[in-house]
């Protein structure tokens, strides 16, 4: 399968405690993004990479939230001292710069239950 | 602000017929969209996209058009099948910019 791929698919943790989650993206897409998606609404926008380079975030990306993409390749979103509102589906997506600019594809999700 | 409204959040429909999912955008600066479908415990999967500078994009049972003037563009799916049940979600993204802003999405479903 060489879709973009998301570990793991549900995490429950308790308030206070630190998460940590992957993405690793359709392999020759150098673009890569994070988005949040709560119940009964669509995803919003968190973060977005170029290769290695974190250029965008959005305000909705508290202190707690960050992102990395280390090789520019794969990429991990830690959260920290997790609260009951951070729970959500975490969606990664990639796309190429060759391609629909646009066109974003998008992972399975992580679905965050903090308790 | 929700810049992207789906104002529907169901809609049922008979196999066979047309389907017609709306969406509205307040950003006048948004000139490209999309339609994504999610299944449940499954990522967004990217169905259908138009471009500011045309009116209308087909590709086999799906069409989408654009009517900028209203800020407005419909999906239609024909014929509907019972496989097309899922939740279906416009975005938009404006030129030179990263991020989709999506609807709240529309959850269709066909009856057999």
């Amino acid at each position: 399968d060489t879709g973009v791929s998301q570990d793991p698919r549900h995490k429950i943790t308790k308030r206070g405690q630190n998460v940590t989650f992957r993405c690793d993206p359709i392999s020759e897409h150098n673009r890569l993004y994070w988005y949040r998606q709560t119940l009964g609404q669509g995803p919003e926008f968190l973060t977005y990479f170029q290769n290695e380079a974190q250029l965008e975030k959005s305000r909705l990306l508290s202190d707690r939230f960050s992102a990395e993409r280390p090789k520019g390749s794969f990429s991990t979103l830690e959260i920290q001292r997790t609260e009951q509102g951070d729970s959500a589906m975490y969606l990664c997506a990639s796309s190429s710069t060759s391609g629909w600019d646009n066109e974003q594809f998008f992972g399975p999700g992580t679905r965050l239950t903090v308790l | 602000d929700q810049q992207v409204k789906q104002n529907s959040p169901s809609l049922s429909v008979q196999e066979g017929r047309i389907s017609i999912l709306n969406c509205d955008y307040t950003n006048s600066m948004f000139d490209y969209f999309l339609w994504y479908k999610k299944y449940p415990a499954e990522g967004p999967t990217f169905l259908i996209s138009i471009s500011s500078i045309k009116d209308k994009n087909e590709d086999g049972r799906f069409t989408v058009f654009l009517n900028k003037s209203a800020k407005h563009l419909s999906l239609h799916i024909v014929p509907s099948q019972p496989g097309d049940s899922a939740v279906y979600f416009c975005a938009a993204i404006s030129t030179g910019a990263n991020n989709l802003f999506f609807g709240t999405g529309t959850r269709l479903t066909v009856i057999p």
